[in-house]
């Protein structure tokens, strides 16, 4: 089974910054399988990436997804309010079939 | 516009059953696998199940094998899943979201119900 690993478990930030999030996987990922989801308070999670960098339809450019191998990165430019929320990362595998991992917290300074 | 519609969950005894409905519209259904995807209070995202969009291939998490049963009824657009046997760790909230494709090869979770709560207590 392979694990995603997400870190940091939570990130403070003020709008305008800039925000990095980490996926690491134990063991090597084709790059097409990772994708992210941003949740928020109550809601349904939104798919932001898959295919580790392809963004979903109307998903602003602020937001990219990239690496390979074992380390995949969400970078989120310029934060705005909206973007403060839960990010996960996901794999498809073998059994099972997906997996997630446990979430950054990505909140307001 | 694709929306997905929860509904059946409610409070349970250990051991007893629920069957959850998901009523999809906006898109072909059939060409399109589905999922259910749960999450426990304050907890992270668990894969539960998925179907493919013919219907003929399904797949479990081993958390829930021989438990929970997934179906689709293309008649009436709807997504379907029949938990059994449910323990107290079952408790959460459960989406419905629709794949890539019409094959778990398409994996990314493109559009999400806003779930149905499932609670699991004596």
């Amino acid at each position: 089974e392979i694990v995603l690993t997400q870190s940091p478990g939570t990130l403070s930030l003020s709008p305008g910054d800039g925000a990095t999030l980490s996926c690491r996987a134990s063991q090597n990922l084709t790059s097409r399988l990772l994708a992210w989801y941003q949740q928020k308070p109550g809601q349904a999670p939104r798919l932001l990436v898959h295919g580790a960098s392809i963004r979903a339809t109307g998903v602003p450019d602020r937001f990219t997804g990239s690496g390979s191998g074992t380390h995949f990165t969400l970078t989120i430019s310029r934060l705005e309010a909206q973007d403060f929320a839960v990010y996960f990362c996901q794999q498809f595998g073998d059994s099972p079939l997906y997996t997630f991992g446990q979430g950054t917290k990505l909140e307001i300074k | 516009e694709v929306q997905l519609v929860e509904s059946g969950g409610g409070v349970v005894q250990p051991g007893g059953s629920l069957r959850l409905s998901c009523q999809a519209s906006g898109f072909t259904f059939s060409s399109y696998a589905l999922n259910w995807v749960r999450q426990a209070p304050g907890k992270g995202l668990e894969w539960v199940s998925t179907i493919s969009g013919a219907g003929g291939k399904s797949y479990y998490a081993p958390s829930v094998k021989g438990r929970f049963t997934v179906s689709r009824d293309k008649s009436k657009n709807t997504l379907h899943l029949q938990m059994d046997s449910l323990r107290v760790d079952d408790t959460a909230v459960y989406f419905c979201a629709k794949g890539g494709g019409p094959t778990v090869n398409f994996y990314w979770l493109d559009s999400w119900g806003q779930g149905t709560l499932v609670t699991v207590s004596s």
